[in-house]
């Protein structure tokens, strides 16, 4: 059974990096089918997409954060990596990782890639504060 | 970018009701629609994808349809586990989140 577990700092003082991991367990971070992602949730508030990966370093981010995310990847470690700089009070939250599957669907309107957050981690909370 | 909004943001309902929640798209996105529930403290749990796929493992009275703008999640009949806060989410471009709608006891 995939789990996912974020580890990190639960504290960081503004203006500095937020650095966060996702080990992956049950199975395989290479596996071909899934982009692998960051989502966080401030308190009492929604979640927000922050940046997906893929086994081979492919990234794609969250445009109003995009300056600030690196996310990277260490197939041999089966983790994925989240840095976020310059945190202001703002960036206090709970962050989740997560599996993101890819599936395909054809049908007579044409083809279809759909991508969805299947398995999640329990989520970490960050607090930006000095 | 895709906003999304969803309505109600909040409904009291009771156990065996037939509840219904509407999330809307800025732009068309075609199916790319997912629902997601989340409990209190707990990370969220995907429950319907590409509009209208049931996720294995999630009970049959949970349905989703709609395309285009326009999606809806349907419970056909409340159980006490379903209290709880529900988002959609659009996957044509990147990744938005509707901000949720809350589903508490009558």
């Amino acid at each position: 059974q995939l789990q996912l577990q974020e580890s990190g700092p639960g504290l960081v003082k503004p203006s500095e990096t937020l650095s966060l991991t996702c080990t992956v367990s049950g199975g395989s971070i290479s596996s071909s089918s899934y982009y692998w992602g960051w989502i966080r949730q401030p308190p009492g508030k929604g979640l927000e997409w922050i940046g997906s990966i893929y086994y081979s370093g492919s990234t794609y981010y969250n445009p109003s954060l995009k300056s600030r995310v690196t996310i990277s990847v260490d197939t041999s470690k089966n983790q994925f990596s989240l840095k976020l700089s310059s945190v202001t009070a703002a960036d206090t939250a709970v962050y989740y990782c997560a599996r993101q599957t890819g599936r395909s669907s054809t049908s007579s309107l044409g083809y279809y890639y759909y991508y969805y957050m299947d398995v999640w981690g329990k989520g970490t909370t960050v607090t930006v504060s000095s | 970018d895709i906003q999304m909004t969803q309505s109600p943001s909040s409904l009291s309902a009771s156990v065996g009701d037939r509840v219904t929640i509407t999330c809307r798209a800025s732009q068309s996105i075609s199916s790319y629609l997912n629902w997601y529930q989340q409990k209190p403290g707990k990370a969220p749990k995907l429950l319907i994808y590409a509009a209208s796929s049931l996720q294995s493992g999630v009970p049959s009275r949970f349905s989703g349809s709609g395309s285009g703008t326009d999606f809806t999640l349907t419970i056909s009949s409340l159980q006490p586990e379903d209290f709880a806060t529900y988002y959609c989410q659009q996957s044509y471009s990147t990744f938005t989140f509707g901000p949720g709608t809350k589903v508490d006891i009558k």
